[in-house]
């Protein structure tokens, strides 16, 4: 089936103006997560989403960063007002939560959206 | 949260077997140990999981030692397609997996 994907693509904006990055999980995923991964660098945990619900909103970086998902499906990551260190490509990835045990699940990620902020 | 502790970067040549080691102290009793592969602009694919002892697929071997403190990835005969960041992570299913920095393998012809 199809995987993870990811638009656009590449995103270049100007800084102060808002961005929206969007995801679309495997269908019956039901948990996905945003991550952001500067150049060089690992990646950066910024939110988590069981549901439509975030019940880990820990890494968002400030409050110019939001996400929502809705019908347990799509996801949008929102930056306003970018600034030049939000340049980065942002990964999103899904896993399909299996009941019981402590076995983390597998993430399946997308090719991501880097975005440069000028 | 389990810290993991894994070499920055890594040189191989095609064909030997390649070993990268991560180190986790602190590691919990639920906690697994994944290893994740990235290639240049792509997002991570897992590899390989394990919690104790050996486990083995089609694409590595995982070694997991009684204590649990660390583990080593082993990539058989690698090849340039080889050529990626490997992670390494620790952690159970309650809690958001931490990609540290990797481990950059270079194979060179």
């Amino acid at each position: 089936g199809a995987g993870v994907s990811q638009s656009p693509s590449n995103k270049v904006t100007e800084k102060g103006k808002d961005v929206e990055l969007r995801c679309d999980p495997i269908s019956g995923h039901t948990a996905l997560y945003w991550y952001r991964q500067s150049l060089g660098q690992g990646l950066e945990f910024l939110i988590y989403f069981q549901g439509n619900s975030a019940p880990d909103k820990s890494g968002l970086p400030s409050d110019r960063f939001s996400a929502e998902r809705t019908g347990g499906s799509v996801s949008t990551l929102t930056i306003q007002r970018t600034q030049q260190e939000d340049s980065a490509v942002y990964l999103c990835a899904s896993s399909f939560l299996a009941s019981g045990g402590a076995r983390p699940d597998t993430q399946y990620f997308g090719p991501g959206t880097r975005l440069t902020v000028l | 949260l389990a810290k993991t502790t894994q070499p920055i970067s890594m040189d191989s040549y095609e064909g030997q077997e390649v070993n990268i080691t991560c180190s986790h102290n602190n590691i919990a009793t639920n906690d697994y140990i994944t290893w994740y592969q990235q290639f240049p602009s792509q997002g991570p694919r897992f590899i390989i999981q394990g919690y104790k002892t050996k486990v083995t697929n089609e694409v590595a071997s995982l070694f997991i030692p009684a204590d649990r403190k660390s583990s080593t990835l082993s990539l058989p005969r690698v090849s340039l397609s080889d050529t990626a960041v490997y992670y390494c992570l620790v952690g159970d299913r309650d809690r958001v997996p931490t990609f540290g920095r990797g481990t950059s393998l270079i194979v060179h012809p």
